[in-house]
């Protein structure tokens, strides 16, 4: 079974630039998370889709991120404009339902300089 | 605020030691998981307990719950150098099922 893929790995932008990042979830898992991932902190929960539906976005920056789950599979993040604290990893993961295993991507290393 | 931390922040064993790191949470939960994170990669899933459960196994791993003082434990036993990660605890928030990280326990396992 194929897992989570996304992409790019490894993205380096200036301040103020917009970035995108795309995520293909394990074949048959409604539910898809984005989190972001400060160095040395925990992933925090940005996004939540159920199906192509949004669960929570309590702790989206409205204001600079976007997200949008086309058809129920793939998702993309993403960041208009970019700032100097955005620097982080952003994981995406899915899971069967809401209350089964999440199963994480490798990550989308982002720097903004 | 988190709802789970993680303690210690950073543990340094010897192969073949045991290593325990504990999660403690603020309000009532339906599931806790356990992940490690090795450097510069994503999220492994160890292991998901239910608020009904009080221990799990899975090879080398013991997870235990409990309820009463909102904590969990989690524990490797005859530890590999390859066990050295970060290992996160999450927990949901009531009957929310969003999934709140904690700040992770850094392992390190000295061959």
């Amino acid at each position: 079974e194929a897992g989570v893929a996304q992409s790019p790995r490894y993205k380096i932008i200036e301040k103020r630039q917009s970035v995108a990042f795309w995520c293909n979830p394990i074949s048959g898992h409604a539910t898809l998370y984005w989190y972001q991932q400060i160095l040395g902190q925990g992933p925090k929960l940005l996004i939540q889709f159920q199906n192509n539906g949004v669960v929570d976005d309590s702790q989206l920056p409205k204001d600079r991120f976007s997200a949008e789950r086309l058809k129920g599979v793939d998702s993309t993040l993403k960041i208009q404009p970019a700032k100097l604290e955005d620097s982080a990893v952003y994981l995406c993961a899915s899971s069967p339902r809401v209350q089964e295993t999440q199963y994480f991507g490798p990550g989308t290393r982002l720097l903004v300089l | 605020s988190q709802q789970g931390e993680e303690d210690p922040q950073a543990l340094s064993i010897q192969e073949g030691e045991n290593a325990t790191m504990n999660c403690s949470y603020k309000t009532s939960i339906n599931n806790l998981q356990w992940y490690r994170q090795n450097s510069g990669r994503g999220l492994v899933h160890l292991i998901l307990i239910r608020s009904n459960e009080r221990e799990k196994h899975s090879g080398r791993l013991r997870v235990t719950l409990d309820t009463s003082k909102k904590s969990s434990s989690l524990l490797i036993t005859a530890s590999r150098a390859a066990d050295t990660a970060s290992y996160f605890c999450a927990t949901d928030s009531g009957g929310t099922y969003k999934y709140i990280f904690g700040t992770g326990t850094r392992l390190k396992v000295l061959a």
